[in-house]
């Protein structure tokens, strides 16, 4: 039982550049989350997902787009990268809104 | 969205001695909290939860939490310390949407022989 996987585990971008990064849940979970992690600043809310081809804005969505066309995968795009965007990424899933969050082991993304 | 406060952004201690690391939250709703601990290089993992019921909550690893709602507190507790709970522990809150929770800023936890 692999949980949550995210794929890649790390990345170097010029800025500019676009890229995907993709989180896949085997655990049949309704909701989905991405979230960024900056030194001192916690976790944050980027986009989130509380179903099959739904999407919602969370905290920090600015340059980042994402989709759920799947109900285990929820992908996050990057259109144009920016070095602000450099960050450690974490995907979760949840059965419940109300319950805990699996994490996946985070994806290190550094922008040049 | 909810706010919640981690008073400590790092507390070091020595082995084998109690630690509390300290959660407030706002909340205008039923409250649900959590807190998370995260290895270096690693995810979130659940340590423990309150959704309802008895105000004190065991988790993983010999952690507790007592939750206040008078001082909209959730305080992380542990009576006696290993090398291995060195970590960065945070608190969350659901938020009043009930999809979504808030994350407090995290505490990082340095236990030092």
């Amino acid at each position: 039982n692999a949980g949550v996987t995210q794929t890649p585990k790390f990345r170097v971008l010029k800025t500019g550049q676009s890229m995907t990064l993709l989180c896949a849940q085997d655990m049949n979970h309704e909701y989905m989350y991405w979230y960024r992690q900056d030194p001192g600043m916690g976790l944050r809310l980027i986009h989130y997902s509380v179903g099959e081809g739904t999407t919602a804005k969370g905290e920090v969505p600015d340059g980042y787009n994402v989709s759920r066309l799947k109900k285990q995968n929820f992908l996050l795009g990057l259109e144009s990268a920016a070095p602000s965007q450099t960050s450690v990424y974490f995907c979760a899933s949840t059965q419940q809104g109300s319950q805990p969050q699996h994490f996946g082991d985070g994806t290190r993304l550094s922008i040049l | 969205a909810q706010s919640v406060t981690q008073l400590d952004s790092q507390v070091p201690v020595f082995e084998e001695a109690p630690v509390e690391l300290r959660c407030n939250y706002s909340s205008s709703v039923s409250v649900y909290l959590f807190w998370y601990v995260q290895y270096p290089n690693q995810g979130l993992q659940l340590l423990l939860k309150y959704l309802s019921g008895s105000t004190l909550v065991k988790g993983i690893n010999g952690f507790e939490a007592e939750f206040n709602k008078s001082q909209t507190s959730f305080h992380l507790r542990k009576p006696s310390v290993h090398i291995s709970d060195t970590a960065e522990y945070f608190c969350a809150v659901r938020n009043s949407g009930y999809s979504t929770l808030t994350f407090g800023k995290g505490t990082m936890l340095l236990v030092s022989p």
